[in-house]
């Protein structure tokens, strides 16, 4: 059962435009909403996260919306460079020993 | 140095063989996971160990059997390999027990032919 749901699949963006992933899950019991970023041949890495208790994070070009009510949040690359082009998962996690739930991953191109 | 190395980077073997899969972190994290991802991207956790304890078994097949020996190492067996196991794997580490805070390893792909 999927619990964490990931859109679009895929993305085109040209240089210098905003890049929005969007994510929604059920489980109300889930405290801690990172993003993780995964070039080709490499294993995921923590881009950023988020807990409920705020709305909004930044950091450098990328901005994590969080609406608590809605169970929604989204990813947004603002200015996006060809070297952002990579796969971004959207993931959720709750309790102890971090079982992380993954979404199903978006992957970004950015073109010249 | 390599936070969270892997080692074969690629296993390529025939149906019904059996195939070990070594990890190692160098973070002192107390955590380590086994992660699977399919064709399709999707990453879909399978062990967690805390502490060399078995933490989380999320219904996977007998088949795969994780050892730690320290909480330094995670390593993943596989016996009686089928074509569907063939996937890449992520072995993981975390500092906190209440994060989703992971560091992942480069992957082995694993390929059965």
């Amino acid at each position: 059962q999927q619990q964490v749901k990931q859109s679009p699949q895929s993305l085109i963006v040209q240089k210098g435009g905003i890049s929005i992933i969007n994510c929604a899950y059920e489980n109300t019991a889930f405290d801690y909403f990172p993003w993780y970023q995964q070039f080709p041949g490499k294993g995921p890495a923590l881009l950023i996260a988020i807990r409920p208790d705020v709305s909004e994070k930044k950091e450098g070009r990328f901005t994590i919306s969080f609406n608590k009510s809605a169970k929604q949040f989204s990813l947004h690359i603002m200015d996006s460079q060809p070297g952002d082009s990579a796969t971004y998962f959207c993931a959720a996690t709750s309790g102890g020993y971090q079982k992380v739930t993954f979404g199903t991953g978006t992957k970004l191109q950015v073109i010249p | 140095d390599t936070a969270v190395s892997q080692t074969p980077k690629y296993l390529v073997t025939q149906m019904g063989n059996d195939k070990s899969i070594k990890c190692e972190q160098n973070l002192g994290h107390d955590t380590m996971y086994w992660y699977k991802q399919d064709s399709k991207k999707f990453l879909k956790i399978m062990f967690s160990y805390n502490n060399k304890e078995l933490i989380i078994n999320e219904t996977v097949p007998n088949r795969f059997s994780p050892k730690s020996p320290d909480k330094a190492h995670l390593n993943l067996h596989i016996n009686s390999l089928e074509l569907g196991d063939s996937a890449v794997y992520f072995c993981a580490s975390s500092p906190y027990v209440d994060t989703g805070e992971l560091f992942f390893g480069e992957g082995s792909r694993l390929t059965v032919l």
